[in-house]
């Protein structure tokens, strides 16, 4: 079974230019989940998807990030316009949901903000 | 403000010795927490987790402590092997919010 998978692994962009990072969970998991770590801090919540809804996005930073999930599968988290302090590893995680809290994580992207 | 806090950055532990991995919280709402482990490169694995119901739990040569009162739990691992060279998050959340809230992590490094 594949795991969660994200592009890209790695994406360094000028302040000011537009990234559109993606997270395809795991094959029939409802919840979707971002977190962002920066600069070797905790790894922090943004926003929480329960299929195509958003549950939960008391963690986004700003107007500046728009998450997404089409049809409740695969998702999206835009920044536009990217700042210097956007820079950081970004983890999506799926669950099955019904209670379940262990989260599946992707391996991240990295995203440095030049 | 950090509701749940890993205070040692690091540590170094001998092959086969026991490692002991802190982790407090300040959040009396938590009621389930779990560890998970990081490699370079990947997101971070589950490793094992405990309901605020029990005060320990045990899987393998990894197992978990609970204090409530004190608001503090550990993770132990014997014997300490060279894989579990990575860092431990320490992650908690509360029945009806499913998102959780990490520590910033400690650097384990078995030293054979």
């Amino acid at each position: 079974e594949a795991g969660v998978t994200q592009f890209p692994s790695h994406s360094v962009i000028e302040k000011g230019q537009t990234v559109t990072l993606r997270c395809d969970p795991i094959s029939g998991h409802d919840n979707l989940y971002w977190y962002r770590r920066v600069m070797g801090k905790e790894i922090k919540f943004l926003l929480h998807f329960v299929k195509e809804s958003k549950q939960d996005e008391s963690g986004m930073p700003n107007n500046r990030f728009l998450a997404e999930r089409t049809g409740g599968t695969y998702s999206t988290l835009k920044v536009q316009p990217a700042e210097l302090e956007d820079s950081g590893v970004y983890f999506c995680a799926s669950s099955p949901g019904g209670g379940s809290t262990e989260a599946f994580f992707g391996q991240g992207t990295r995203l440095t903000v030049v | 403000d950090q509701q749940v806090k890993q205070n040692s950055p690091s540590l170094s532990v001998q092959e086969g010795r026991i490692s002991i991995l802190n982790c407090d919280y300040t959040n009396s709402m938590f009621d389930y927490f779990l560890w998970y482990k990081k490699y370079p490169a990947e997101g971070p694995t589950f490793l094992i987790s405990i309901s605020s119901i029990k005060d320990k739990n045990e899987d393998g040569r990894f197992t978990v402590f609970l204090n409530k009162s004190a608001k503090h739990l550990s993770l132990h691992i014997v014997p300490s092997q060279p894989g579990d060279s990575a860092v431990y998050f320490c992650a908690a959340s509360h029945f009806g919010n499913e998102k959780l809230t990490f520590g910033t992590g400690t650097r384990l490094t078995i030293i054979p």
